[in-house]
């Protein structure tokens, strides 16, 4: 099983649409949890923590269950430059972040 | 504000051959993370520096070495090369090995 598991996707969705990913993780010792997005033959960029409480920035929703150890982002009102490679990063042992393989998703007109 | 840099951008290597990739943090960081990204997947972690020292350790061959320098940037060493060490090589940095890090654009490399 791998470390951290996600959804390869595509998901092709229209602007405007609510869009869900999840992302779920064998290390029941993580402590931290982000979402970066990455574009195409570009670096990963952070695009907000994953909080226990759950956090929202805008748009996007994080949500994190430990007991089912799954993480989640929600994102409302699409739009074109939402269209990227999500990707689900866990702490492993220590201080080293491992990603999940991605989730793509394209936003249309 | 300088963000995280590496250079260089591309590099072409032919098998058996050792090259060196380099990375300065964004200013007011001192710890370095390597990563290698292949196609398709998401980045691996190689190892982390800080304090010009090795401080963890991915499930990379000791063909991958790196080094830390008084001023916090990094080099990234790799011997023997092998076709399959073709990919996006990325550095990221961050403040006394907190978690959120911070990448910079990579450095592509590939191995014919």
């Amino acid at each position: 099983r791998k470390e951290v598991e996600q959804d390869p996707g595509p998901f092709n969705v229209p602007e405007g649409a609510t869009v869900a990913f999840n992302c779920t993780y064998s290390n029941s010792a993580s402590q931290s949890f982000f979402w970066y997005r990455q574009d195409c033959r570009k670096e990963p960029k952070l695009l907000m923590s994953v909080y226990s409480s759950g956090n929202e920035d805008g748009r996007f929703t994080a949500q994190l269950n430990r007991a089912s150890q799954y993480i989640s982002l929600l994102i409302r009102d699409s739009k074109l430059s939402d269209s990227a490679t999500y990707l689900c990063v866990v702490n492993g042992q220590g201080n080293d972040m491992r990603f999940g393989a991605g989730t793509r998703l394209t936003v249309k007109p | 504000d300088a963000g995280v840099t590496q250079s260089p951008t591309h590099l072409i290597k032919t098998r058996g051959q050792q090259v060196t990739l380099r990375c300065s943090p964004k200013s007011g960081h001192d710890t370095v993370s390597w990563y290698q990204q292949a196609l398709g997947q998401g980045p691996q972690f190689i190892f982390q520096y800080y304090e010009e020292e090795e401080r963890q350790r991915g499930n990379f061959p000791d063909r991958f070495s790196g080094h830390q320098f008084p001023n916090y940037s990094s080099e990234l060493n790799v011997n023997a090369l092998l076709l399959g060490d073709s990919a996006l090589y990325l550095c990221a940095s961050s403040l006394r090995r907190q978690e959120t890090q911070y990448f910079g654009p990579g450095t592509r490399l590939l191995v014919l």
